[in-house]
């Protein structure tokens, strides 16, 4: 089974500051990570994801993740945020070998707030 | 892209009646749909994993007879959650799969918002 921790549950940051979300998984297996932005009271858009290969992963809207194995980290960061960046951000993962086939664990969310 | 569409995008209803809640992928055929449950600021809990033709598949905890899935077509899935109560108000989100393409590939639909009064 995995586990997806986000350590922040809220990041306020300033407009076109950096912002770095923060996102340790948990597994036996080599998994797949996802990172999903969802605006209020719609659903998830994928930012971008891991498969394999290149640990450093760029994604839509300006955003990039890194994936560490050693710290079993996926942290999202953008080097300059917009206001239309407020949402929540989810991180999951997958594993691409299980029985019901890349079902998705999520982490709690992180609630990202740009202010002006 | 690929869209997936949810409805309706909201429902109120009175507490012991049943809400069917539709799932539909509009430019893609999926095998596997899959329905989320997102409570209010958390984050979303798979409850079972659809796939067309065959029964659902729940996790641990979903009471199949309270929440029934049905997988009729490549492009449609339904959850229907049976005899309501307000704990069963919630944001429900459905994710699709296409036949083809990457396996790790979900499009999300818009969600539902179910409010059991």
């Amino acid at each position: 089974a995995q586990s997806v921790t986000q350590l922040d549950s809220q990041v306020p940051v300033f407009e076109e500051a950096p912002v770095e979300l923060r996102c340790n998984y948990s597994s036996s297996v080599s998994v797949y990570l996802f990172w999903y932005v969802q605006y209020p009271n719609q659903g998830l858009q994928l930012l971008l994801k891991y498969l394999s290969g290149s640990t450093l992963v760029k994604g839509i809207n300006g955003f990039e993740a890194e994936f560490n194995k050693s710290q079993t980290s996926f942290h999202l960061r953008k080097p300059s945020v917009h206001i239309s960046d407020t949402a929540e951000y989810f991180c999951a993962v997958s594993d691409p070998a299980g029985a019901a086939g890349n079902k998705l664990t999520f982490g709690g969310g992180t609630r990202v707030l740009v202010k002006p | 892209g690929a869209v997936v569409s949810q409805h309706p995008s909201r429902v109120i209803c009175k507490s012991g009646t049943s809400v069917k809640i539709e799932c539909r992928s509009l430019d893609f055929q999926a095998t596997t749909m899959f329905w989320y449950r997102q409570f209010p600021k958390q984050s979303l809990m798979l409850m079972a994993t659809s796939n067309e033709g065959s029964k659902a598949t729940y996790e641990q905890g979903v009471e199949k007879d309270k929440f029934l899935i049905n997988h009729a077509s490549l492009t449609l899935s339904t959850l229907t959650v049976t005899s309501a109560h307000p704990e069963d108000s919630s944001f429900y989100i459905c994710s699709a799969r296409p036949m083809t393409g990457a396996a790790d590939t979900q499009y999300f639909g818009p969600g539902t918002r179910l409010t059991v009064l």
